[in-house]
């Protein structure tokens, strides 16, 4: 069985400051790993992924994420937040040849000005 | 760009009665996939098809079933509403990964409709 776990339901921080949102995730072998992101009245879009390779991925509006095998972590993170960054993100997770996405249970991003 | 349309945005329904949910993509995916969203739970896969006439259970299908009779539609049925399938309920599709990237594939949503039971 895959799953992920997004411990904080919440994460507020200050506009211009770094924002971390955490992800550990579970899996049977080599892990597939992504973030989505819901803007308000949106529907689900994807942020980034890592696949294989460099464990620092690079994703859309600046946003990135490295993984960690021997912590089984994928944290986002950006160097500098902006208030239009408020959303709820989702990470995720597929087993290689699975086409099965588990999500976690989301966490909402507040950027306060 | 990739479209996933979901037909309706808002329903409200009667419980008992026989909800269908419709979902089409134009970008000629092979999987589709249909995902319940609730606070506090995130995304729940209900079910999802790789293929015409395929289907697989996701982690929550009681109270479910689907239909793909054409690839690029894909239809989530409720036999028989009830007030806990009350939520937000989400289509996606994905291409269909080859050798080692099988499962790398990026879900592509639609925007989503909001179900009411009462």
């Amino acid at each position: 069985a895959q799953s992920v776990a997004q411990p904080e339901d919440q994460v507020n921080v200050a506009e211009g400051n770094p924002l971390t949102v955490k992800c550990t995730y579970s899996v049977s072998g080599n892990p597939y790993l992504f973030w989505y992101v819901q803007y308000p009245n949106r529907g689900l879009q994807f942020l980034l992924k890592y696949i294989t390779g460099d464990n620092l991925v690079k994703g859309s509006y600046g946003f990135e994420a490295e993984f960690n095998k021997s912590q089984t972590s994928f944290h986002l993170k950006k160097p500098s937040a902006l208030v239009s960054d408020s959303a709820l993100y989702f990470c995720a997770v597929r087993a290689w040849g699975n086409e099965k996405l588990t999500f976690g249970t989301g966490t909402r991003l507040t950027i306060i000005p | 760009d990739v479209k996933v349309t979901q037909s309706s945005r808002y329903l409200v329904k009667r419980t008992g009665e026989k909800v269908f949910l419709e979902c089409v993509q134009d970008m000629d995916h092979e999987n589709m996939f249909w995902y319940r969203q609730d606070p506090g739970l995130g995304l729940r896969l209900i079910y999802f098809s790789y293929d015409v006439k395929m289907k697989e259970k996701g982690d929550i299908p009681e109270g479910y079933s689907v239909s793909r009779e054409k690839k690029e539609r894909f239809s989530l049925i409720l036999e028989s509403a009830s007030t806990n399938q009350t939520s937000m309920y989400l289509c996606a599709s994905s291409s269909l990964g080859r050798g080692v990237l099988s499962g790398a594939n990026v879900l592509t949503f639609g925007a989503g409709s909001r179900l009411t039971v009462l």
